[in-house]
C-alpha cells in the first residue's frame, strides 16, 4: 500500500542552524502538506501546498519557513535560524485530488530537537 | 475561527467493551471530517473520512457519524482489543484543524 514517507526520523541541531525535512508523498498525490506537534500539545498545521506554490499557510509559518518540490517527488520543509521552540515532531502529508478537501495521509513524522 | 474539541480527554476499558468517543466542532461549514488514530511517538493514521452529506461510514468495528447541524461527530468503536489502545483524533479540513484527542487504553 502507498504511504508517505519522511527523512529523518530524528534531528538533532544547534539553535541558529538550518534544517531540511524532506518527504516522499503518495505518487498520485497533488495536495501537500506540513504540520508540526509540539510534545503534549495538538497537531498544528502549518502550510498546503498545490501547483508547485503555496495554497495556504498558517500565522506559524512566517518567514523562517519556506517549502519546495525540488523534483517529481519529493516535498521539503526548510527552518532556516532554527529557535529552541522550533522543537516539536514534523509531519508530511499528502492528498489525491485538486480541491484540497480529500482525505489526508500522513507520514511517520521527523522529530526535530532544537538544542 | 474553526475549533475542535474532543471528550473525553482519556478513557479507560476492558477488553471487549463498546465504546464511543467524541469530537465537537464550532464551525458546521464542513466538507468532512477526518478520525485518525496516533499510537505514542508515532505518526497519524487516517481511520475513517466522513463526507459531509454522508451520516455515517463504517471499517470493520469502527463507525463514524456526522451531524453538521450540531457540529459533533463520534467515533464509535465495538468490541475493543487491548491492540485499539491509542490517541484517537479528530480533525476537519481544509487546513485540517485537530482536537487534543481521546486517549484510549483497552486493559486485557
Amino acid at each position: 500500500e502507498p504511504e508517505v514517507t519522511q527523512t529523518p526520523s530524528h534531528q538533532v541541531t544547534q539553535m541558529g542552524q538550518e534544517v531540511i525535512l524532506r518527504c516522499v508523498p503518495i505518487s498520485n498525490h497533488l495536495y501537500f502538506y506540513w504540520y508540526r506537534q509540539i510534545l503534549g500539545q495538538k497537531v498544528e498545521f502549518l502550510v498546503s501546498f498545490y501547483n508547485n506554490e503555496i495554497s495556504e499557510k498558517s500565522e506559524i509559518f512566517d518567514d523562517q519557513f519556506s517549502v519546495e518540490r525540488p523534483d517529481g517527488s519529493n516535498f521539503t520543509l526548510k527552518i532556516r535560524s532554527t529557535k529552541l521552540e522550533d522543537s516539536a515532531m514534523y509531519f508530511c502529508a499528502s492528498s489525491e485530488g485538486t480541491s484540497g478537501l480529500g482525505e489526508q495521509y500522513f507520514g511517520p513524522g521527523t522529530r526535530l530537537t532544537v538544542t | 475561527k474553526q475549533e475542535v474539541t474532543q471528550i473525553p480527554a482519556a478513557l479507560s476499558v476492558p477488553e471487549g467493551e463498546n465504546l464511543v468517543l467524541n469530537c465537537s466542532f464550532t464551525d458546521s461549514a464542513i466538507y468532512n471530517l477526518q478520525w485518525f488514530r496516533q499510537d505514542p511517538g508515532k505518526g497519524l493514521t487516517s481511520l475513517l473520512l466522513i463526507q459531509s452529506s454522508q451520516r455515517e461510514q463504517t471499517s470493520g468495528r469502527l463507525n463514524a457519524s456526522l451531524d453538521k447541524s450540531s457540529g459533533r461527530s463520534t467515533l464509535y468503536i465495538a468490541a475493543s482489543q487491548p491492540g485499539d489502545s491509542a490517541t484517537y483524533l479528530c480533525a476537519v479540513p481544509h487546513k485540517l484543524v485537530f482536537g487534543a484527542g481521546t486517549i484510549l487504553r483497552v486493559k486485557s
